[in-house]
């Protein structure tokens, strides 16, 4: 299985919106409803953001947001803080009973 | 609160096996869920690594497969991972994390350092 596809780093001022895309194919992405995405900080844990393609973990703040296109799953941050910097990873269940992340996109508010 | 902590040794010397427990405090692990590894090599991405379902069925990364092996311990509410012939390409952060389905994974350990080198 490949990693799914994001791009390296996305960048925004604070209060703006940013998107960060997660592609993959129909074995995983476009094949279930089953993509979460997670904060990490470095040193730290990974945080669940989304899960189920669009829901949000009790104390998630509603600025994040997920979707899905197809084989192309998003995760939306509106309104921009800069304690939004790290690094986001969209990861997915995938047809051979597995998981699949993403390679990771670093965020940086301007 | 449910917390998870990895243990292990940090050097494993290549060749060798890696081992990791995961030992899980404020929920008991045979009541529900799945029970996991995912790993970060220095400078690279998230990789999952292995599940295993409360029950004792196992799901590993097919590239993994023929290396990995986990094993669940209710008794001491642990779970356990052992990577067999070790590379330097195995060297990364090792975190445990509960699963509550479909690859949500809502609850870490804080990471583990393992080094493979002689």
């Amino acid at each position: 299985q490949s990693a799914l596809t994001q791009p390296a780093s996305v960048s925004g001022s604070p209060g703006q919106s940013i998107t960060i895309s997660c592609t993959g194919t129909s074995s995983d992405v476009g094949g279930f409803n089953l993509v979460s995405w997670y904060q990490h900080y470095p040193g730290k844990a990974p945080k669940l953001m989304i899960f189920e393609d669009s829901k949000r973990p009790s104390g998630v703040s509603n600025r994040f947001s997920g979707s899905k296109s197809g084989n192309t799953a998003s995760l939306t941050i509106s309104g921009l803080q800069a304690e939004d910097e790290a690094d986001y990873y969209c990861c997915s269940y995938a047809s051979s009973i597995s998981l699949v992340f993403g390679g990771g996109t670093k965020l940086t508010v301007l | 609160q449910v917390q998870l902590q990895e243990s292990g040794p940090g050097l494993v010397k290549p060749s060798e096996t890696l081992s990791l427990t995961c030992t899980v405090s404020g929920y008991s692990i045979s009541s529900a869920y799945y029970w996991g590894w995912i790993r970060q090599p220095p400078g690279e991405g998230l990789e999952w690594i292995a599940s295993i379902y409360h029950s004792g069925s196992t799901n590993y990364n097919p590239s993994l497969k023929s290396r990995v092996t986990m094993s669940v311990d209710t008794s001491k509410n642990q779970f356990s991972l052992k990577l067999t012939s070790v590379t330097a390409a195995d060297t990364a952060v090792y975190y445990c994390a509960r699963d509550v389905g479909g690859g949500a994974n809502d609850c870490w350990g804080q990471g583990t350092l393992v080094t493979v080198s002689s």
